[in-house]
């Protein structure tokens, strides 16, 4: 199985910002990679898929993978409270689709 | 849009009880997953199927086993509920595919007393 590594957090970035969050992976022939959104007490929902080395955007979210490097990573522009939430970055492994989580960030956005 | 449903959005259980949890998806999806999150170990897999009949163990199947007769259907049994199962419990579905994405359910708390 596939380790993903995320760090807890919380980050805290100020209203209007720029959040950058950031994902590692141990198994260097992994493909591809979900970013899942978590608000408390509410189940993950997915907000970006990235299969292709380089950038992905969807509105305010862009995914940045470096396959080279191993990372995978998650910016918000003009974050916003409502994007104050846990975001949980997940690796296929097997082949039924199964995903690793990471344990989350937690992002806090402050007015 | 696709649905997973849980049985149950909290549960009181005692210490002994058998306790089942249950899932359905209105999607058609081959795939059916059942995780417990806790803080600060994140996501982990219990059992998922990719059929029905078919089951797989996760990462953490001890204590638990699972049904699904019927494809939108995908039940968690705890045989014998403790106290070191009070956790939340998601349930997920997918196509069968490789990287295809997996839907939640609103999940369910379980205490165990």
């Amino acid at each position: 199985q596939k380790e993903v590594e995320q760090n807890s957090g919380p980050l805290s970035v100020p209203e209007g910002a720029i959040a950058s969050l950031n994902c590692t992976y141990s198994d260097r022939g992994s493909q591809s990679f979900f970013w899942y959104r978590q608000y408390s007490g509410k189940s993950p929902e997915l907000i970006m898929f990235i299969y292709s080395n380089g950038d992905k955007e969807d509105g305010r979210f862009t995914a940045q993978l470096n396959k080279a490097s191993q990372y995978v990573s998650l910016l918000i522009r003009d974050s916003q409270p409502s994007d104050s939430a846990t975001y949980l970055c997940a690796v296929p492994w097997g082949g039924y689709s199964t995903l690793t989580f990471g344990k989350g960030t937690m992002l806090l956005v402050s007015p | 849009d696709v649905k997973v449903t849980q049985s149950s959005r909290y549960l009181v259980k005692r210490t002994g009880e058998k306790v089942f949890l249950e899932c359905v998806q209105d999607m058609d999806h081959e795939n059916m997953f059942w995780y417990r999150q806790d803080p600060g170990l994140g996501l982990r897999l219990i059992y998922f199927s990719y059929d029905v009949k078919m089951k797989e163990k996760g990462d953490i199947p001890e204590g638990y086993s699972v049904s699904r007769e019927k494809k939108e259907r995908f039940s968690l049994i705890l045989e014998s509920a403790s106290t070191n199962q009070t956790s939340m419990y998601l349930c997920a579905s997918s196509l069968l595919q490789v990287q295809e994405t997996q839907y939640f359910g609103p999940g369910t708390r379980l205490l165990v007393l």
